[in-house]
């Protein structure tokens, strides 16, 4: 898989736009970017993927670079739900056996 | 949409016994089921891949012995941790897809204390 690059942790007021960036300079043509989040004890929930073409979901939206190798998850309006840890992966093409690897992700934190 | 549930959400056992965490597609078929482990404040390692109706396939430094993965039906993958210790002691998670390249969906982690 390719590897990803994320900030360790970002803070962000309530009620306030988030961007969560994430690096990934030796993307390939065919990989698509992932995002999922983590809230404390819980398993991971997905948020939202694209190709190329930016993407908006009742969640998110994640706008990608034109070059593709870097990409930013836009949180419009944070609330304290949103507290979380952000990972930005690159799952790469093979069908149903495709492994998602977890890198050590961004924590947010949102402040009230 | 797309649920997996994961059963049962906390375990306490003895250290030397072995425990048994299910992972079952609720609304879909999976044919092939990933199973990860957390510790505290880190991220989650994948563990191991689990194949309906073959074999898993272990990441390296898994113990395949120790950590038994039947997946005998479409929708039910099961983890066997056997002879546990407290280094043990994780947050498991399962996760299925329900189409190929779609996102995968996670259970709600198996939170296991080995005393």
């Amino acid at each position: 898989d390719a590897k990803t690059t994320q900030p360790n942790s970002m803070e962000s007021n309530e009620e306030e736009p988030v961007h969560l960036p994430c690096n990934h300079s030796t993307i390939s043509g065919t990989d698509y970017i992932h995002w999922y989040r983590q809230l404390p004890s819980q398993g991971p929930e997905y948020v939202i993927h694209g190709l190329t073409s930016n993407v908006n979901n009742r969640m998110a939206s994640l706008a990608i670079a034109e070059d593709r190798k870097s990409s930013t998850l836009i949180l419009h309006r944070a609330t304290l739900r949103d507290a979380a840890v952000y990972y930005c992966i690159l799952p790469g093409y093979g069908g149903a056996t495709n492994k998602l690897i977890f890198g050590t992700g961004t924590l947010l934190a949102v402040q009230p | 949409g797309a649920v997996v549930s994961q059963h049962p959400s906390r375990v306490i056992c003895k250290s030397g016994t072995s425990v048994k965490i299910e992972c079952r597609s609720l609304d879909f078929q999976a044919t092939t089921m990933f199973w990860y482990r957390q510790f505290p404040k880190q991220s989650l390692m994948l563990m191991a891949t689990s194949n309906e109706g073959s074999k898993a396939t272990y990441e390296q430094g898994v113990e395949k012995d120790k950590f038994l993965i039947n997946h005998a039906s479409l929708t039910l993958s099961t983890l066997t941790v056997t002879s546990a210790h407290p280094e043990d002691s994780s947050f498991y998670i399962c996760s299925a897809r329900h189409r190929d390249n779609s996102p995968l969906h996670f259970g709600n982690g198996t939170r296991l204390t080995v005393t």
